[in-house]
């Protein structure tokens, strides 16, 4: 299983917000920024939340990311059908001589 | 603009190896690390390690230390990620990405498409 801890699954409507958290420990998200991915269906991983809470250019304001203690979330707002992709967090970990870790991934579905 | 451009899908049969290029274009190569990032059928993403194309210097995951070798043509801005004695576990969709960071924070900002490996009998 993923050193990161996702829900499986969210959902929403279109126009509404949802949250997606992200549990880690003092290894990884304790002492390591958080990046979010989003990846479309059948297409690669896209940079969507770095350092937390930094949106690469292009990425819309309706997405948005936190960080408190060892866990982080990503949040969507006004949520929208092209929204419906996984979501990976990641972060570095500091243990076994150190190493990416990701979390196991969230399918938003939009209703 | 930046671009990973990863080669194409492979068969390979349990025991054998495979080999996955990635070229990159529109930046200087030798600037930013390449890791690898694998992904098994339904599931998350699994990192394996990272390559400096300045350097030649790697950096693998324990799990999978002694049969993955990284390796880069800095001629060619391209990298490479070689693993051996496969088995039905290594099926999956590899992907290279570029790293970019300062000393607060990384991220791996652009992917390759993924290159589907499958391994079976």
């Amino acid at each position: 299983q993923s050193v990161l801890t996702q829900p499986p699954s969210a959902s929403g409507t279109p126009g509404q917000r949802v949250t997606i958290s992200c549990s880690g420990s003092s290894s990884n998200i304790g002492s390591n920024t958080v990046n979010w991915y989003q990846q479309l269906p059948g297409t690669a991983p896209k940079l969507l939340i770095y350092s937390n809470n930094h949106r690469p250019s292009g990425v819309p304001d309706r997405f948005s990311g936190s960080k408190s203690g060892t866990s982080a979330s990503l949040a969507i707002s006004g949520l929208q059908s092209e929204d419906e992709a996984d979501y990976y967090c990641s972060a570095w970990d500091d243990s076994r001589n150190g190493r990416w870790v990701f979390g196991g991934g969230t399918k938003l579905t939009v209703l | 603009q930046v671009q990973l451009v990863q080669s194409g899908a492979e068969v390979k049969k349990p025991g054998a190896s495979v080999k996955v290029s990635c070229k990159a274009s529109g930046y200087s190569f030798t600037g930013y690390y390449i890791h690898w990032v694998r992904q098994a059928p339904g599931q998350g993403l699994e990192w394996m390690g990272w390559i400096n194309p300045n350097s030649g210097g790697t950096n693998y995951v324990q799990e999978f230390q002694g049969r993955v070798t990284m390796t880069r043509d800095t001629s060619i801005s391209t990298a490479y990620m070689e693993l051996n004695r496969l088995t039905s576990d290594d099926t999956a969709v590899y992907y290279c990405a570029r790293e970019q960071g300062s000393a607060n924070y990384y991220k791996f900002d652009y992917w390759g498409q993924g290159t589907l490996v499958t391994v079976s009998s």
